[in-house]
Formats: C-alpha cells, sequence, structure tokens
C-alpha cells in the first residue's frame, strides 16, 4: 500500500506568521497530488492539486504548495495566516495507472491553530 | 447546485443492528468513494466504484458492503455493525479516476455512533 506522511500533528501559530506543512509520499509512479482543507464541522475542500507541469501551484486563499520529485514531497505553504485558516489540513495522493487506479490515499492531517 | 448528500448525517444505534447510509451526488460522476475518518489516523478509503456495477475494496473494507445499481447512489450498508465503526464517514464522488487531476467532491460527512 501506499503511504502519505505529514509531519506535523499540531501546529500552533500566531497571525500573519509563515506556514509550511510537510507531506511526503512513498509512490514512484505518475501521481496526483491534492491538498484538502477540513474546517470544524465541515467536509473537506479542495485547497489545490498538482498533476503535471509548474511543479509550484497555486491555490485558494493565498495557499501554495511545491512538488519535489526527488523528495517525493509536496509541501502546503502560506506567507501570511489568518485567523480563518483554522482548520485540519490533509494531504492526498493518488495514482491514475495501475494498481492505483481508483485509489486516494491521505495523510493523517495536521491541525493549523492560528492564534488572532 | 453541484453536491454530494449523505444521509443521515448523524446516527447512534446498536450493535448487530443493521443500516444503511446513502449517498448520492447529482453531477453524473462515473467515480465513488467511501471514507472513515477516525483522530489520529486521517481518512482511509473503504470502497470505491469507478462505475455503475463496479466496486473495489480500499484500505478498511472489513464490516462494510457498498452497491452501484445507479450512477448517482453508492451506499455504505453495515451489516452487523459494531462499536469499532463508530466513526465519522464521508462520501466523495468525482468525474472519473482515469486521467490525471481529478480531485474528489467531498458530502458534508455522517458521524456514526455504535453502542
Amino acid at each position: 500500500a501506499q503511504s502519505v506522511s505529514q509531519h506535523n500533528h499540531h501546529v500552533i501559530l500566531s497571525e500573519a506568521a509563515s506556514l509550511e506543512l510537510g507531506c511526503n509520499y512513498s509512490y514512484g509512479g505518475t501521481v496526483n497530488l491534492f491538498w484538502y482543507v477540513q474546517y470544524p464541522g465541515q467536509h473537506l475542500q479542495l485547497l489545490l492539486k498538482y498533476f503535471s507541469g509548474d511543479p509550484l501551484v497555486k491555490g485558494i486563499k493565498g495557499f501554495e504548495a511545491e512538488f519535489i520529485k526527488s523528495k517525493f514531497s509536496f509541501n502546503l505553504r502560506k506567507p501570511s495566516v489568518q485567523w480563518s485558516d483554522t482548520a485540519e489540513y490533509f494531504c492526498a495522493v493518488n495514482g491514475w495507472r495501475g494498481s492505483t487506479l481508483g485509489r486516494l490515499y491521505f495523510g493523517r492531517g495536521t491541525q493549523l491553530t492560528v492564534w488572532p | 447546485e453541484a453536491q454530494v448528500t449523505q444521509n443521515p448525517r448523524y446516527l447512534i444505534t446498536v450493535t448487530g443492528k443493521k443500516l444503511t447510509v446513502t449517498c448520492s451526488q447529482n453531477m453524473n460522476h462515473e467515480y465513488m468513494s467511501w471514507y472513515r475518518q477516525d483522530p489520529g489516523l486521517g481518512l482511509r478509503q473503504i470502497y470505491y466504484s469507478m462505475n455503475v456495477e463496479v466496486t473495489d475494496k480500499g484500505d478498511v473494507p472489513e464490516g462494510y458492503k457498498v452497491s452501484r445499481k445507479e450512477k448517482r447512489n453508492f451506499p455504505l450498508i453495515l451489516e452487523s455493525p459494531s462499536p469499532n465503526q463508530t466513526s465519522l464517514y464521508f462520501c466523495a464522488s468525482s468525474f472519473n479516476q482515469k486521467g490525471p487531476g481529478q480531485p474528489q467532491h467531498f458530502g458534508d460527512g455522517t458521524r456514526l455512533s455504535i453502542l
């Protein structure tokens, strides 16, 4: 089975601080990479995705992520967080060929708390 | 409005009493999937369906059944629920999973408590 690692379980920041959440995955083939956000009591929403092209992808709400193939990483960044960014963030990976077709693998999530 | 609808949103029940969680999408998506979310474990895939009458196991299929008789519906069935199936369940759908960059759209979740 493929695995997705999110290194930080809980991150606490003050407003305007910069954010970087780490994500590493184990699958060596062609992948789609996603970051989802889950606000308290809500369903998952897509922040951004990568499947090809420019390894630096921009998403909603000022988030961006960089795909580094050699490091199997897809870290999420935001230059200046806001109180409203308090949520749980999930990295997810799927392969759309071969044995991983149809499968989506999630990391365990990172809870971000932003203090005003 | 494009959406994935799950019912019920909350359910408390007892061990052994069969239950079904319904999932319906109005986007004509081929692909649908079920996940459970547990604290510290993230989301784990239970079953998925690439299209009508095509279903397959995810990482944690034990104790669950699914069916895909129509494109829009993908119910999750717990024939004999047990307390270890107490969890938050999400249904998701996407256009298909045959090509790159297909994000999944998630329902609002169903919180199940099995006593």
